[in-house]
């Protein structure tokens, strides 16, 4: 019930089009999911987050879109650069408790 | 922008021995934690603190760990005697309340061997 499952595992994308990672949770109490970007050897950082009283949250190139029924929500990157290129991390967090449950990772690669 | 800093960056140690890894959460922030990552792969909770006390832990946080807060500004963990499978990135993270938004350091890598 704790787990997020996160897909793909890896991406590449050509610059200029969408890219587009999808998360899956089970828990209903969850209410809080963020998305993280990681480049290498550095710290997770925060790209953009969404509570479930809304289906969608857009920021510059980034939308999450969430679907409370399913129990999904997804990243899109529009218009995707190189400098993109980096490790996405969906999280959770919520339920009475403390601690994010994060998904597994999508390395995704965007081809100049 | 405020920040969350970490020291070492990288740390060898053999193993059995005692470490110890510093961070520096951001100041106004009342909630830390600790996550580790190994080799890239998924980000894992190992303990939230709270008010000078330890308000969650996973299961990988067993008695060879522990967290301490020994001043107003530095937050730490320590482990005690450690293995080979504890080499990983260890990231300190802090956030003003709890479920707010985390913010992560760039971590230290441990390597035992």
């Amino acid at each position: 019930q704790q787990q997020v499952k996160q897909s793909p595992q890896s991406l590449i994308v050509q610059k200029g089009g969408i890219s587009i990672i999808n998360c899956a949770y089970e828990n209903t109490a969850f209410d809080y999911f963020p998305w993280y970007q990681q480049f290498p050897g550095k710290g997770p950082a925060l790209l953009i987050a969404i509570r479930p009283d809304v289906s969608e949250k857009k920021e510059g190139r980034f939308t999450i879109s969430f679907n409370k029924s399913a129990k999904q929500f997804s990243l899109h990157i529009m218009d995707s650069q190189p400098g993109d290129s980096a490790t996405y991390f969906c999280a959770a967090s919520g339920a009475g408790t403390y601690k994010y449950i994060f998904g597994t990772g999508t390395r995704l690669k965007v081809l100049a | 922008e405020p920040e969350v800093t970490q020291t070492p960056s990288h740390q060898v140690t053999q193993m059995g021995q005692e470490v110890i890894l510093r961070c520096v959460p951001i100041s106004n922030h009342l909630y830390f934690y600790w996550y580790r990552q190994i080799l890239g792969q998924k980000v894992e909770f190992l303990v939230s603190f709270y008010n000078n006390e330890i308000s969650e832990k996973s299961e990988i946080f067993d008695d060879q760990f522990s967290v301490e807060r020994p001043d107003g500004s530095n937050f730490t963990l320590k482990i005690r005697s450690t293995k080979l499978e504890d080499s990983a990135m260890y990231f300190c993270a802090s956030s003003w309340r709890n479920n707010s938004p985390l913010h992560f350091g760039n971590g230290t890598r441990l390597t035992v061997t």
